[in-house]
């Protein structure tokens, strides 16, 4: 059975960083495209970034370009989302999800609040 | 990259049709046959229902169809059921590696 299960949300002040954790199980993480989508509370579902299979070819939304780093670790069946300069509008449930132009598989999402 | 267009609200009796529209542009659902539709019960993560506009991953009902004409793609419920109600939100690959979604539609089943 295919399961991604995120990590590491919680509350943080504007300015501050945090990094998100995807594991992924039942399935050749290696093999897949993995992405960041993202909702923030009563809203609709936003792209955030995707990771190739590899790791080698990456891309990011406008809205979090230089400020978010997606990575993976296929030996760890892991993907990661390092997210600094974080802004009250970065408040959002953020969940992994794998594919690449749909997603098939989605985790149960990890609550990011940014608030002072 | 704007979000797609839906309506905000759909509705129909168990055992009637319903059908949603999404609305964008020739720069991401009138350009490619990647429209993807999901399925989001209140506290759960989304569920793919349809993809590359009439696609049905393994185990969605064959209630659910896809389809698209122009830039304006559309998900049709045929025989509703209660366990139908939720919301639905449309999404399309929007050229230079990006994908979009729609603003998202709130199914009632009456």
């Amino acid at each position: 059975e295919v399961q991604l299960v995120e990590s590491g949300g919680g509350l943080v002040q504007p300015g501050g960083s945090l990094r998100l954790s995807c594991a992924a199980s039942g399935f050749t993480f290696s093999s897949y495209e993995m992405n960041w989508v993202r909702q923030a509370p009563g809203k609709g579902l936003e792209w955030v970034s995707y990771i190739s299979s590899s790791g080698s070819t990456i891309y990011y939304a406008d809205s979090v370009k230089g400020r978010f780093t997606i990575s993976r670790d296929n030996a760890k069946n892991s993907l990661y989302l390092q997210m600094n300069s974080l802004r009250a509008e970065d408040t959002a449930v953020y969940y992994c999800a794998r594919g690449y132009a749909d997603f098939d598989y989605w985790g149960q999402g990890t609550l990011v609040t940014v608030s002072s | 990259q704007s979000a797609l267009t839906q309506p905000p609200s759909a509705s129909g009796s168990p055992g009637q049709s319903v059908t949603i529209s999404c609305t964008g542009t020739s720069s991401d659902v009138g350009g490619y046959n990647y429209v993807s539709w999901y399925q989001q019960h209140p506290g759960k993560a989304p569920k793919l229902m349809i993809y590359e506009v009439s696609k049905r991953p393994s185990g969605v009902p064959d209630r659910f169809s896809g389809s698209k004409s122009g830039n304006t793609a559309s998900l049709t419920v045929s025989g509703l059921q209660a366990e139908d109600e939720a919301d639905y939100y449309c999404s399309s690959y929007a050229g230079s590696n990006n994908k979009v979604f729609g603003t998202g539609t709130k199914v009632t089943v009456l």
